[in-house]
């Protein structure tokens, strides 16, 4: 299976601290994106990141990839509790695929106390 | 420009009957992909439709589904004769072209088979 798995499952930290999660996957990839789901809602895209980019930032968040490792990792600083959400990492196919599904994992939960 | 919108957000079907599910991608998307969700898990990729063309649909069901993106109007996807089994979330994703490109998901449709 192409599918990400994204790690930990659950993580729950103070407002203020930073949250790393971590995803990683099988094949080799065009692109890697993270979305965000708060609970019962849609997925909101936060960040694409292409395999020949290995850092990418976006506000308070920050991805990296390591296509040697076939891993990503998405950082938030200085954490919210709005921040509260599931988090997960999507990845295209390689060369030998169809273009266009994305490769979903479990997700991260993440809850920030206030 | 909004974004992608999804009809109903929640629909209720018994046993055998049928349950349509529209998308309407963001304005300048011609590409159009359909996800399920169930509780607790990520994402499952089911077709991948551009307009009048079926690209992928390795991940729908044979029997009981099927999609449409016609060329006016929103994509459809029909689920007929459902059974409980079907009860999940059903999420649209829309994009600028095939790969290399960001997903822009819809708020999804919940059905629930009574």
């Amino acid at each position: 299976s192409q599918q990400g798995e994204e790690d930990p499952q659950a993580l729950s930290i103070q407002e203020g601290e930073n949250a790393t999660m971590n995803c990683s996957y099988k094949t080799s990839i065009n692109n890697l994106q993270w979305y965000r789901q708060n609970s019962g809602r849609g997925l909101v895209h936060l960040i694409l990141i292409r395999s020949n980019e290995r850092e990418k930032h976006s506000g308070r968040l920050r991805v990296t990839l390591d296509t040697s490792k076939k891993s990503s990792s998405l950082l938030i600083t200085a954490s919210r509790a709005a921040d509260t959400a599931s988090y997960f990492c999507a990845t295209d196919g390689d060369r030998g695929s169809t273009l266009g599904r994305l490769y979903f994992g479990r997700g991260t939960q993440l809850t920030v106390w206030p | 420009n909004a974004g992608v919108m999804q009809n109903p957000r929640h629909l209720v079907r018994r046993r055998g009957q049928e349950a349509r599910l529209r998308c309407s991608p963001m304005k300048g998307h011609s590409h159009v992909y359909w996800y399920r969700q169930l509780p607790e898990e990520g994402l499952k990729f089911m077709v991948y439709l551009q307009k009048e063309n079926i690209i992928d649909e390795s991940g729908m069901p044979k029997e009981r589904f099927s999609a449409e993106f016609p060329k006016e109007g929103p994509s459809i996807l029909r689920i007929q004769q459902v059974v409980r089994g079907d009860s999940a979330a059903y999420f649209c994703a829309s994009s600028t072209s095939r790969g290399r490109a960001e997903q822009y998901f819809g708020p999804g449709t919940r059905l629930t088979v009574t």
